[in-house]
């Protein structure tokens, strides 16, 4: 089976520009967690959904920031304008309603502003 | 304000002895406790847990110990293998129903040196 997938893998971009990360996670998970990984802080919860819908979104640093989950299999992280402070690894994670916290991450997006 | 900290960034052990790293915690509310382990280039795996309930959690080479009273808690890996050099990050939550949410620490990178 896939585990969790995230796209793109590297994205490098300028400060302003909007940058939209994927996500598809493990067929069957009803969870599913957006994380930011940095030196300073460690793994940050930044969103989580369960069955698609949005449960706790305040970890989401600014407004600028935005996640959807139109559906079970797929979710973005949206980031407009980006800023260099974003710079850090994504990670997208699923899980099973009776395990919630056994996660099963993704390979991650290191992302990148300029 | 790091609810759950990892003050050791790196520990380098032998191959064949005992590695033992630590986390320590704020939050009293906090009452399940994981381990997760993270290789490059990829995202975190689940690799053992503890409930408040009790203060020991063995599972083949990895066990887990919790000392509430001080809000600590330790993995031991024994014998320690090559494969286990990885960053190894601590994780808490609050086990009740409803919260979803892991609190990770910063992490510790382990080298077992052959």
């Amino acid at each position: 089976d896939a585990g969790v997938i995230q796209s793109p893998r590297h994205e490098v971009t300028e400060m302003g520009q909007e940058v939209t990360l994927r996500c598809k996670p493990i067929s069957g998970h009803d969870y599913l967690f957006w994380y930011r990984q940095t030196m300073m802080r460690g793994l940050e919860l930044l969103i989580y959904f369960n069955n698609n819908v949005p449960i706790d979104d305040s970890g989401m640093p600014e407004d600028r920031f935005s996640a959807k989950m139109p559906n079970a299999s797929f979710s973005t992280l949206k980031i407009q304008p980006s800023e260099p402070r974003d710079s850090a690894v994504y990670f997208c994670a699923s899980s099973f309603r009776d395990r919630v916290y056994e996660q099963y991450f993704g390979p991650g997006t290191r992302l990148t502003v300029t | 304000d790091q609810q759950v900290k990892q003050n050791s960034p790196s520990l380098s052990v032998q191959e064949g002895r005992i590695s033992i790293l630590n986390c320590d915690y704020t939050n009293s509310m906090f009452d399940y406790f994981l381990w997760y382990k993270k290789y490059p280039a990829e995202g975190p795996t689940f690799l053992i847990s503890i409930s408040s309930i009790k203060d020991k959690n063995e599972d083949g080479r990895f066990t887990v110990f919790l000392n509430k009273s001080a809000k600590h808690l330790s993995l031991h890996i024994v014998p320690s293998q090559p494969g286990d050099s990885a960053v190894y990050f601590c994780a808490a939550t609050r086990g009740d129903f409803g919260n979803e949410k892991l609190t990770f620490g910063t992490g510790t990178r382990l080298t077992i040196i052959p």
